[in-house]
This record gives structure tokens, sequence and C-alpha cells, in this order.
């Protein structure tokens, strides 16, 4: 079955250290997409990549990297000058960013939950 | 720039119908989405309405839009245990890039 993957499903960094979350999909997909989700807060787009070896930058990027050098896999790294990483992560993926597939939006993984030790 | 807002929580009995309400601000948005969330879980797409609708039913599901107030209500008729999670609305940017998520509306449906 085609589908998001998002691993690990919990992770915790230590103070200092960057962590890598990943986010695979095999739904041909061109358009991939990171979330932050806090509790009573809405979702908050990090960044997102319309196409292979492109990326920008949403809302609250500062204290994320991210690349894509395969369609399938758009990993997002949280480094450490992100200095409040504790949430729940959501990737998502959509065919494409045309207007004329707004009828077709974004799927979502299952989600990382990222901790402060 | 765009807002998305619901109210936070709503509690049903089993059996009733459940009203859930979103007001969003961009009057250019075409579609607008409901999303389902369950615990621990990514969010799924529930249904959508274009915004040259007034309404769209799907089986349990009723979505009406108020384009004037700019208002979005999800209906769910006979709510189910299962039907317990958080409701997420929303809507596309005037850009086509991005989704405006509201907060959330947390469903909870008790005997």
């Amino acid at each position: 079955d085609g589908g998001i993957t998002q691993s690990p499903k919990y992770l915790f960094r230590k103070e200092g250290q960057n962590v890598t979350l990943s986010c695979e999909q095999n739904l041909n997909h061109d358009a991939m997409y990171w979330y932050r989700q806090d509790p009573g807060q809405g979702l908050r787009l990090i960044y997102y990549s319309q196409i292979v070896n492109d990326f920008q930058k949403g809302d609250i990027a500062e204290g994320y990297s991210v690349s894509r050098e395969k369609k399938e896999s758009f990993p997002l790294t949280v480094t450490s000058a992100q200095k409040n990483p504790t949430a729940f992560y959501l990737c998502a993926s959509s065919i494409d960013f045309s207007a004329d597939r707004l009828d077709q939006p974004q799927h979502f993984g299952d989600g990382t939950r990222l901790s402060i030790l | 720039g765009e807002d998305v807002e619901q109210s936070l929580f709503l509690s049903v009995r089993e059996g009733d119908s459940s009203v859930i309400n979103c007001t969003y601000t961009d009057s250019s948005s075409t579609y607008l989405y409901w999303y389902k969330q369950e615990p621990g879980a990514g969010l799924q797409l529930l249904t959508y309405i274009f915004s040259n609708m007034d309404m769209k039913q799907d089986q349990r599901l009723t979505v009406l839009l108020n384009k004037k107030d700019k208002h979005l209500s999800l209906r769910i008729a006979d709510t189910q245990t299962g039907d317990s999670a958080i409701y997420f609305c929303a809507e596309i940017d005037g850009g086509y890039n991005k989704l405006i998520f509201g907060a959330g509306t947390r469903l909870a449906v008790h005997p």
C-alpha cells in the first residue's frame, strides 16, 4: 500500500545535539511538507518542497533544516539552535502544488514525537 | 494574514449529532478541508468542499459553507465513540502553496 512513513515514532534529544527525523513516501508525490504540532495549537508549517532539490521556508523555519535529494525522501533536522524542540512533528505530501489538484490535498504520516532529555 | 478559528472542545452523547464550527479569513479560498486526528496519529482527510458549493454530504458527514460569513461547519450524524478525535478545519492560502489549519476541536463522545 502507498503511504507516508515517518521514523522514529519517538525521539529524544540531548542539549546541543542535532537530530534528524525521517520521512519517506511511495505515493509518487512531488510536494512534501513538515509541520510542527503543539498542544492546543494548529499545525505550523516548518519547510516545504515542491520538487526535488528545491525547498522553501515555512512560517517557523528557524532552528530547522531540510534536504530533498530524492523525490521519496524529505528528512528534517532539528538543530541545537531550536531552543524549544519538544513537539509532535508531522510530514505530509501532495501530488503537486497546482491549483487544479486542490481536490487531492495533503496526505499525512503518523508523526514523530520529539522530547528533550 | 490568513487565520482559521475553531472552538477547542465539544462533548456529545453517543447517538446525537455533533456540529463542529470553523471561521476563516481568506475570501479567495477555493477549497476548505476537514481533517481528523486520532491520538498519536497523523491527520486523515475526512472531506472537503469547493467554494462554489453551499453543502456537501458524505454518508454521516455534512459540510455547510456560508461564504458571506466565512463560516464552515462539519456535522456528524449518529456520533459514535470511534468519532472521538481532534478535528481540524483548513483552508488553502491565496498563493496555493500551503494549508492554513485551525487549532483543532477535540470531540469527546460519551455514553
